[in-house]
């Protein structure tokens, strides 16, 4: 099973600030690399797929990089609607597998 | 628009049956893959099980290899999750996802909840 080790738990930033969000894989999964947000009481909802594709209606100010074991989600900005918890997804391999989660809170 | 409705979740005694249904509307429904995602409460995303177009195959978490059961209609562009010899630990939201394997999850439903308690 190919463990998601995200970082960090928890991330105190201010509305405008830059976020960075890391994902690091026990073994490659090539660019198999997704990211959701999740707000309290709402179901994840996909921000990046193949590690840097933006989905559809998702804000320019997200990005994602990164390839074989090493990812990063970069949110240029952020908006006060951005403060949630972020997951990472492979699917190179089954079991399909997710991150613990970062939390980005109001600093 | 793409839709999808879970629904059949409840309370549950342990060693307890329980079938999920997912219903999905707004795309050709044969021509995605889907999945099942839980959350127990407070806690992160497990991915629990999925089921390729056209419902030959079927991959499972080792959590719940054995004890459910993923299926597809096509005539009803609805999906069921077959979940029996339930534990408390299965206790979560269930959200089913368009995608999986062969693409992200890129829809998901809005969840329903599994209480398996006595």
């Amino acid at each position: 099973e190919i463990v998601l080790t995200q970082s960090p738990a928890t991330l105190s930033l201010s509305p405008g600030e830059r976020a960075t969000l890391s994902c690091r894989a026990s073994q490659s999964v090539r660019n198999y690399l997704a990211w959701y947000q999740q707000k309290p009481g709402q179901a994840p909802r996909l921000l990046i797929y193949d590690a840097s594709y933006r989905a559809t209606g998702i804000p320019a100010r997200f990005s994602g990089s990164g390839s074989g074991t090493d990812f990063t989600l970069t949110i240029s900005s952020l908006e006060p609607e951005d403060f949630a918890v972020y997951y990472c997804q492979q699917r190179s391999n089954w079991p399909l597998t997710f991150g613990g989660g970062t939390k980005v809170e109001i600093k | 628009e793409v839709q999808v409705l879970e629904s059949g979740g409840g309370l549950v005694q342990p060693g307890g049956s329980l079938r999920l249904s997912c219903a999905a509307s707004g795309f050709t429904f044969s021509n995605y893959a889907m999945s099942w995602v839980r959350q127990a409460p407070g806690k992160g995303l497990e991915w629990v099980s999925s089921i390729t177009t056209d419902g030959i195959s079927t991959y499972y978490a080792d959590s719940v290899k054995g004890r459910f059961t993923f299926s597809r209609d096509k005539s009803k562009n609805t999906l069921y999750l077959q979940m029996s010899s339930l534990r408390a630990d299965d206790t979560a939201i269930y959200f089913c996802a368009k995608g999986g394997g062969g693409g992200p999850f890129d829809d998901w439903g809005q969840g329903t909840l599994v209480t398996v308690s006595s």
